[in-house]
């Protein structure tokens, strides 16, 4: 069955405390995995897509990476604007949909 | 902004009565989705479409139903609500981009089923 796990549940940081959120999977064969931010009371915001393993993506703070069974999103020197909930997302290659298969996020807090 | 706009954004409902969300789209995209979202489970795929009076089921799809009759609208229906189907629903497209088809979602409707 295919599955996505992420981990932790809630992490809490200091202002410039740089950490990692991670996205474990499993699937009959990766299209796609998919890094998205949620703030409250809005929709998921598209941050990334990884295609395949070794690939790294950045956006100002946020560095996503991939390996055969899991990614993480780097956050280097978080700002308190950085607080939302990050969720990872898959996408079988025997898809043609384009369904995806979510975890249950990452809620990140940054105290200034 | 992949222009999407879901109606109504909040509602309060009785048990037993019929509710419909409204998912609507300015940009012509192919694939449409609805997702609830709920603590402890994250977003779980209710239904989809891929063109007009082209739909399918999702993995939690008992209980709701959907109708596309045009392509920038997608419907979701509650034929009667039940106190379970409490949730956030989003609905999403479908945007080709960089040789892969990327969601984006809508803002949600809260729905309170009492």
């Amino acid at each position: 069955e295919d599955q996505v796990t992420q981990s932790p549940e809630a992490l809490r940081l200091q202002e410039g405390e740089s950490s990692s959120l991670n996205c474990s999977y499993t699937v009959s064969g990766l299209r796609g995995l998919f890094w998205y931010r949620q703030d409250p009371g809005k929709g998921p915001e598209f941050l990334f897509t990884l295609y395949s393993a070794g690939e790294e993506k950045e956006k100002e703070r946020l560095k996503a990476t991939l390996t055969k069974k899991e990614s993480f999103l780097h956050i280097t020197a978080p700002k308190p604007e950085d607080s939302a909930t990050y969720l990872c997302a898959v996408q079988a290659a025997s898809s043609n949909t384009g369904k995806l298969i979510f975890g249950q996020g990452t809620t990140l807090q940054v105290k200034p | 902004d992949a222009g999407i706009t879901q109606s109504p954004r909040h509602k309060v409902t009785e048990t037993g009565t019929p509710v419909t969300l409204r998912c609507h789209q300015t940009e012509n995209h192919r694939y449409m989705y609805w997702y609830r979202q709920d603590p402890g489970h994250g977003l779980r795929l209710i239904h989809y479409s891929y063109g007009v009076k082209d739909t399918d089921k999702g993995e939690v799809s008992d209980g709701y139903s959907v109708s596309r009759s045009k392509t920038e609208d997608f419907l979701l229906t509650l034929e009667s609500a039940t106190s379970s189907q409490t949730s956030v629903y989003f609905c999403a497209i479908s945007e080709p981009r960089g040789g892969q088809e990327t969601q984006y979602f809508g803002p949600g409707t809260r729905l309170l089923v009492l």
